[in-house]
């Protein structure tokens, strides 16, 4: 297996443009969650999908945020606008419906992100 | 909400030498699983080892253990004999409705 795939590794944009990160994750995986990691507040849980369905967004920091899953093996995160804040390392990981509690999660390689 | 608290941010060992890395977290949870997560500077996040809370057993994984105290709720991992390989940030990751990480000690190995 692949493992969970992101692109691009690296974005940088000028501020007030749109982004977006895309994830692939492992096949046969039914959870999707997106992570922000920045040095000041570390490694926050933006979003979770089981089978597709968004299941918990309260990390979302704003409505400039928004996350889709149009099917099993693919999603993605938009920034509308971006702004020089939103600059950091966007992870996605993926696992399995009895994986969460008895494994963990597969991470991807991230995307770090920078808004100039 | 639970948290997880890594108390030492940055922790360095000889090589071949044991070191212990501190993590507590707070939960009313009776049931649950904590994590350690190893970032290297690749930034890929590679899980080393697992502790389902129900067991009383600490996990071992060759050179990594945890020494698990629930009723402290203190989660550390202990790595014997330390190779250069194992310099990174580790990660204390709490999981009970989706996974909570504490924010990282940075280790690095000397030769």
């Amino acid at each position: 297996d692949a493992g969970v795939i992101q692109s691009p590794r690296h974005e940088v944009t000028e501020m007030g443009q749109e982004v977006t990160l895309r994830c692939k994750p492992i096949s046969g995986h039914d959870y999707l969650f997106w992570y922000r990691q920045t040095m000041m507040r570390g490694l926050e849980l933006l979003i979770y999908f089981n089978n597709n369905v968004p299941i918990d967004d309260s990390g979302m920091p704003e409505d400039r945020f928004s996350a889709k899953m149009p099917n099993a093996s693919f999603s993605t995160l938009k920034i509308q606008p971006s702004e020089p804040r939103d600059s950091a390392v966007y992870f996605c990981a993926s696992s399995p419906m009895d994986g969460p509690l008895r494994y963990g999660y597969t991470f991807g390689s991230g995307t770090r992100l920078t808004v100039v | 909400a639970q948290t997880v608290t890594q108390s030492q941010p940055e922790m360095s060992v000889q090589e071949a030498e044991t070191v212990t890395l501190s993590c507590t977290y707070d939960t009313s949870e009776s049931n649950y699983y904590l994590f350690w997560y190893k970032q290297p500077p690749s930034r890929q996040m590679i899980l080393v080892i697992r502790q389902e809370a129900y067991k009383q057993q600490n996990a071992t994984e060759n050179r990594f253990s945890v020494n698990f105290q629930k009723a402290a709720k203190s989660f550390s991992l202990k790595i014997s004999d330390s190779q250069l390989g194992d310099t990174a940030m580790y990660f204390c990751a709490f999981m009970g409705d989706d996974m909570r990480f504490g924010a990282g000690t940075r280790l690095t190995v000397k030769p």
